[in-house]
């Protein structure tokens, strides 16, 4: 595909499920940025992969949250025992290169709510 | 994460008009400061940016100006229409890691 790509769109889950979000970033990007966005805010740094090292999870708010880019393509965001609090849009962005100038692109997020 | 104030929250003006959206930031260290428009159910789309080493880029109807000094940067939207009206946010950065303003809410109206 021409962008990014995230699955599913629209995710529910009961409190204390686990939850998996795909992220299908542009072909040949090198990096690749997952945010968490709460409604009516903007989107906030979970973690950063250059290839498939993750090279800063500062972002992510509790051990939870976890995420992989096992062959550097692909990525997936995995949310254990969820909360309400994880309610939100979680946005995946990839760029060409590794540089902070490269231009993030984002896909169209995937909506999480957590009953 | 590093404060990123953004004004207005909302913003509404006549089609034609020009609007300005400011945003303030405490990281010296910052270099990179891009703004991003969101349409409602998509993520958001870079319009333009600006490093540290320019005080002003513009692109058609839109600029962007930038104090280092002051730590504060500004959208300007000139004549304004209506496929204007979005959500936009500031960002800039640490290193790799980026940080978003809370959002401004445009809308031009006809």
């Amino acid at each position: 595909g021409a962008g990014v790509s995230q699955s599913p769109r629209y995710k529910v889950a009961k409190r204390g499920q686990d939850v998996a979000l795909r992220c299908d970033p542009i072909s040949g990007h090198v990096s690749l940025f997952w945010y968490q966005q709460a409604l009516g805010q903007g989107p906030e740094f979970l973690t950063y992969f250059q290839n498939e090292a993750q090279l800063d999870k500062s972002g992510l708010p509790s051990d939870r949250f976890f995420a992989e880019r096992p062959e550097g393509s692909v990525s997936t965001l995995k949310i254990q025992r969820t909360q309400k609090e994880d309610s939100a849009v979680y946005l995946c962005a990839s760029t060409i290169g590794g540089s902070s100038y490269n231009e993030q692109f984002f896909g169209p997020g995937t909506r999480l709510t957590v009953l | 994460g590093e404060n990123v104030e953004q004004h207005p929250s909302t913003l509404s003006v006549q089609e034609g008009d020009s609007a300005v959206i400011k945003c303030t930031y405490s990281d010296s260290a910052s270099n990179y400061f891009p703004w991003y428009k969101q349409e409602l159910g998509k993520g958001p789309q870079l319009i333009i940016d600006i490093r540290s080493n320019v005080g002003e880029k513009k692109d058609q109807r839109i600029a962007v100006t930038l104090n280092k000094t002051a730590k504060h940067f500004s959208l300007h939207i000139t004549e304004t229409q209506p496929e204007d009206s979005a959500v936009y946010f500031c960002a800039h950065n640490t290193g790799n890691q980026f940080y978003f303003g809370t959002g401004t809410s445009l809308t031009v109206i006809p």
